[in-house]
């Protein structure tokens, strides 16, 4: 089974500040996503990030403040823009093959980001 | 609005027995279901899933039932084993977009 690693796995950021998370899979895939799990709260999607092209934004969720990009089919980053306290969450990237099913998805192993 | 609901914060169950994990959805547009298990500081790992095709899928100590008329899922995990303690996200997707809306999770713990 492919790889998916996400660097960092862990920072803390001062508030108005932003941090480019990564991540690189192993093998090359079809789809990539960015999920956000606040504290105590379910696994949220963020944005379906696009090869070539500008992501896909879920409601909620605006371009300027979290810019995605995907130069290729194993590679992907999620910048948190300008942050707050509020912005303190673990994010995850996930990748789907089509020639597994479009559904399933394999998530990376997360970033935990605490803005003091 | 919660689309997909996991009512039991936890379950606790004791090395053995059967876990039994529930799950409801309100969207009618769901014709995709997933499990995932998940350790702390982990990822989210894959578990089983099933198409809205069918009422059950079966892989090896997991089994997950679905029943379309009542919108509502079940993953059984038999025998449980203590390497099962986690948090277990049940998880849904309608068409082919892959979007994934994720139930707010249940803790199991399997006792020794």
């Amino acid at each position: 089974s492919a790889v998916i690693s996400q660097k960092p796995s862990r920072d803390i950021c001062q508030r108005g500040t932003s941090l480019t998370i990564q991540c690189q899979v192993d093998s090359q895939v079809t789809m990539m996503f960015w999920y956000r799990q606040q504290p105590g709260q379910s696994l949220t999607l963020i944005a379906t990030a696009n090869q070539g092209s500008e992501a896909t934004y879920e409601s909620g969720f605006v371009i300027d403040k979290f810019p995605i990009s995907r130069p290729n089919l194993t590679f992907s980053t999620l910048t948190v823009s300008n942050m707050s306290p509020e912005d303190s969450s673990i994010y995850l990237c996930s990748v789907s093959w089509l020639e597994k099913g479009p559904h399933e998805q394999y998530f990376g192993p997360g970033t935990r980001l605490t803005v003091t | 609005d919660q689309q997909v609901k996991q009512n039991s914060p936890s379950l606790s169950v004791q090395e053995g027995r059967i876990s039994i994990l529930n799950c409801d959805y309100t969207n009618s547009m769901f014709d995709y279901f997933l499990w995932y298990k998940k350790y702390p500081a982990e990822g989210p790992t894959f578990l089983i899933s099933i198409s809205s095709i069918k009422d059950k899928n079966e892989d090896g100590r997991f089994t997950v039932f679905l029943n379309k008329s009542a919108k509502h899922l079940s993953l059984h995990i038999v025998p449980s084993q203590p390497g099962d303690s986690a948090v277990y996200f049940c998880a849904a997707s309608a068409s082919s977009y892959g979007k994934l809306t994720f139930g707010q999770g249940t803790i199991l713990t399997v006792h020794p």
